[in-house]
């Protein structure tokens, strides 16, 4: 089991905005800022936003990523095909002498 | 844009020390901002973080607790690259193996096979 919880799917058809949630605790997202990872098949992770919301140059403004107290959200607009891909949340976390903590990822379809 | 470049051998005898390779180019790796971590994929653990070196006037390291006892990460200034280093390995270990500067960029990935 994962310390970050995301949903495990999400879906939209092109076009729709959909979002995927990330959910912590105060030791990690309360703490730390949030990064967001799309990985394609068969591909290493990228990154996709880095401190919470600052999106690496190269990657579009449909991506954007939001934190509130131990929760964070990525939110993609203007779905399209090539999106699908899984998505994963990560974050510093401060117990056990720190470490950085993922979640199990979200698998996402356009349908 | 800094480029992460992994080597390393993709099989590993149970018991020996897997050791990967991965080289920087467009930063240093004694960057006093940079931190460069190793993580591991597998199905049934998912991403887990191993460890990660950085450079803040002196080394610092920083490893993960399933791993601790069995692992070293070092850095290589003049081929601007660090390593990672796993001992007594077991078929557990079998994963794909990724350097990352994790707010920046990750290695192209190295599946290690852990068997005889």
């Amino acid at each position: 089991q994962s310390v970050l919880t995301q949903p495990p799917s999400a879906s939209g058809t092109p076009g729709q905005r959909v979002t995927i949630s990330c959910s912590g605790s105060s030791s990690n997202i309360g703490r730390n800022t949030v990064n967001w990872y799309q990985q394609l098949p068969g591909t290493a992770p990228k990154v996709l936003i880095y401190r919470n919301d600052q999106r690496p140059s190269g990657v579009p403004d449909r991506f954007s990523g939001s934190k509130s107290g131990t929760s964070a959200s990525l939110a993609i607009s203007g779905l399209q095909s090539e999106d699908e891909a899984d998505y994963y949340c990560a974050a510093w976390d401060d117990r056990l002498n720190g470490r950085w903590v993922f979640g199990g990822g979200t698998k996402l379809t356009v349908l | 844009q800094v480029h992460l470049q992994q080597s390393g051998p993709g099989l590993v005898n149970p018991s020996q020390t897997l050791s990967l390779t991965c080289a920087i180019s467009g930063d240093s790796v004694s960057s006093n901002s940079a931190t460069w971590n190793w993580i591991r994929q597998s199905p049934s653990r998912g991403l887990e973080w191993l460890g990660r070196t950085y450079f803040r006037s002196k080394w610092n390291n920083g490893y993960g607790e399933s791993v601790k006892s069995r692992i070293t990460i070092n850095s290589d200034t003049s081929k601007n690259q660090f390593s990672l280093h796993l001992n007594s390995v077991t078929p557990e270990d079998t994963a794909v193996y990724y350097c990352a500067d994790l707010d920046r960029a990750w290695g192209q990935g190295t599946l290690v096979t852990v068997s005889s």
